[in-house]
Parts: structure tokens; sequence; C-alpha cells
């Protein structure tokens, strides 16, 4: 079964220090990773996707991440964290029993301090 | 460009009475549509989902229900509402032939229940 592990539910950093979050994911097949960010009363928006290709991908503010097959970790990413990052994040999978749905697994999330 | 909208923003309403919360989306066509909660600003729990006119697909027992009278409307409904439907609502679509990609999310309603 596809599954999506977010093992922090909190990550705090200073600000222009680097930051990880981090994802590990279990799929049968090939996988298909998101990152989503999610401010406060607000919808999530979508960071960054891996599909095929390098394994690092970079994505919208900044952001990027690694894909790393032998570990199964898609960690996400910035050299340099700003207060205004300060969210929750979501990793996701794509549900490869789900035909042509579209639907996502996502992790439980992570929330992002950065401190000034 | 694709836009999505939810309304209301914000509902509050009493225990056993009707709920309806529309989503619509701009600028695409026969897209796959999404209903998730999502409890005390953590996990997303996937409700409905539809990939057309129709065709509503429910992921878990509950008291709502969704119907997609349009191919770009979705509509989540309860006759009764309980004191455990309190939430934030997500609306969501993704690109119906193109199911690597990402979904797309509104800005959500939330709902609290007295």
């Amino acid at each position: 079964a596809q599954s999506v592990a977010q093992p922090e539910d909190q990550v705090n950093v200073a600000e222009g220090n680097p930051l990880t979050v981090k994802c590990t994911y279990s799929v049968s097949g090939n996988p298909y990773l998101f990152w989503y960010v999610q401010y406060p009363n607000r919808g999530l928006q979508f960071l960054l996707k891996y599909i095929t290709g390098d394994n690092l991908v970079k994505g919208s503010y900044g952001f990027e991440a690694e894909f790393n097959k032998s570990q199964t970790s898609f960690h996400l990413k910035k050299p340099s964290a700003l207060v205004s990052d300060s969210a929750l994040y979501f990793c996701a999978v794509r549900d490869g029993g789900s035909g042509n749905t579209g639907k996502l697994i996502f992790g439980q999330g992570t929330t992002l301090q950065v401190k000034p | 460009s694709q836009t999505i909208h939810q309304w209301p923003a914000t509902l509050v309403q009493p225990v056993g009475s009707p709920l309806s919360l529309e989503c619509t989306v701009e600028g695409t066509s026969n897209p796959n549509l999404y209903w998730y909660r999502q409890a005390a600003g953590r996990g997303l729990q996937l409700l409905f989902y539809s990939v057309g006119i129709g065709q509503i697909s429910s992921e878990v027992p509950q008291n709502l229900s969704a119907s997609r009278p349009q191919d770009r409307q979705f509509i989540l409904s309860s006759k009764k509402l309980l004191l455990s439907d309190s939430g934030f609502y997500l609306c969501a679509w993704s690109g119906g032939t193109t199911w690597n990609q990402p979904q797309h999310f509104g800005d959500g309603t939330r709902l609290s229940i007295l």
C-alpha cells in the first residue's frame, strides 16, 4: 500500500539558515511525489513535484527537493530560510492504485517555524 | 489560467441544520474534483472525488454527500449537521487526463457547528 511519512511535527530554524523538511514514502511502482505549503486559513499551494528525471527538483519560492530512491525519501530544502516561510508543509504521493483519478496520499504535515 | 473558487469562507451552523458548500473551477474542462476535510490544522482526509459529471466516489462513510451537477461544479451537502462535522473543508481539482499533475486547492470553508 502507498504511504507517506513526515517524521517531524515541527521544524525550527533561524532566519538565514538552511532548512530541511523530511518526507519518506512507500509505493509500488514509480513514485510521483509532491510538496505543498499551507498558510493559516488558506488552501494548500503546490510547491514542486518529482515525476522522473533529475533527482534535485526546483520549485516555487526558492524551495527544492531531493529525491533519493535508495532511501525512499523526498526531503524539502531551502538554502536560506525566511520568516515568511513559516507555515505547514505537506508531502504527498500519487495513489498508484487509483487509475486516472489523480488521487494523492498526504503526509500528516510538518510545521516550519522560522525565527528572526 | 485556471482558478478555483469556494464559498462561503466561513460558516456557523446549528446542529441538525442542512449544509451546502460550493466549489467551482474556471479555465479547464473535465477536471477531477475532490473534497477534503482538515481537522485542527493538520492532516487531510479525502471525503469525495469525482472524475466526471454525476460520478461521485465516497472515501469514508459519513453524514455528508457530494454532487457534481456540472463539469466544473462540485457541491458538498448534508441534510442534518453533527458536531463532528466541524472543520476546514477544502476543494481541489486536477487535470482529468494528466494523472501525474498536482492538485490545486481552493481557499477553504471554515465550518463551525454549534
